[in-house]
């Protein structure tokens, strides 16, 4: 099993509308929780950290975390045509050890 | 992210060459983290350093690959004798305290293209 995992996609979704974006990691202990936007031939950018169960929200961005099911996701409310890249989930298993990205998963917000 | 700096952001090396890729961390920032990502792949980690000591360097490669972040000056990573697999996206990362909680931010990345 991956360490992080991420459907590659594309997933498309229409202009206005909620995407949906979901990572599964496998180390139970993991405790910090990243989502990085990244554009075509550019570099990662933050979009969010969760560290907690439960939501965090911060404008159009909701991100979910559920350590029981080790699962982490990231919401994009009134999806926007400049919202089309690549979301990188990645995830800090323990202490001081390294972010550990997923592959990635490619939005198309469609106009 | 525009405060971490990486030059050269594109650099073409022939079979063989030393390529070496430079990144100045944000200020204030004395943690720096160095990552590889190939067409159509995810980021891996490389190697984890501080001021003048290598902290993890368990993702890179033993052979050809070596990292420094001196008292002064950037952070290098030197590849020597590249091969055509060595074409990738250099990304450096840095942040104020020791990963865990703390972001990173990352450079605009080194394109290395290996003819």
């Amino acid at each position: 099993q991956k360490e992080v995992e991420q459907n590659s996609g594309p997933l498309s979704v229409p202009e206005g509308a909620i995407a949906s974006l979901n990572c599964t990691y496998s180390d139970r202990g993991s405790q910090s929780f990243f989502w990085y936007r990244q554009y075509s031939g550019k570099s990662p950018e933050l979009i969010m950290s969760i560290y907690s169960n439960g939501d965090k929200e911060d404008g159009r961005f909701t991100a979910q975390l559920n350590k029981a099911s080790q699962y982490v996701s990231l919401l994009i409310r009134d999806s926007q045509p400049s919202d089309s890249a690549t979301y990188l989930c990645a995830v800090i298993k323990a202490g001081n050890t390294p972010l550990v990205f997923g592959k990635g998963t490619r939005l198309s917000v469609i106009a | 992210n525009a405060g971490v700096m990486q030059n050269p952001r594109h650099l073409v090396r022939r079979r063989g060459q030393e390529a070496r890729l430079r990144c100045s961390p944000m200020k204030g920032h004395s943690h720096v983290y160095w990552y590889r990502q190939l067409p159509e792949e995810g980021l891996k980690f490389m190697v984890y350093l501080q001021k003048e000591n290598i902290i993890d360097e368990s993702g890179m490669p033993k052979e050809r690959f070596s990292a420094e972040f001196p008292k002064e000056g950037p952070s290098i990573l030197r590849i020597q004798q590249v091969v055509r697999g060595d074409s990738a996206a250099y990304f450096c990362a840095s942040s104020p305290r020791p990963q865990g909680r703390e972001t990173q931010y990352f450079g605009p990345g080194t394109r290395l293209l290996v003819l």
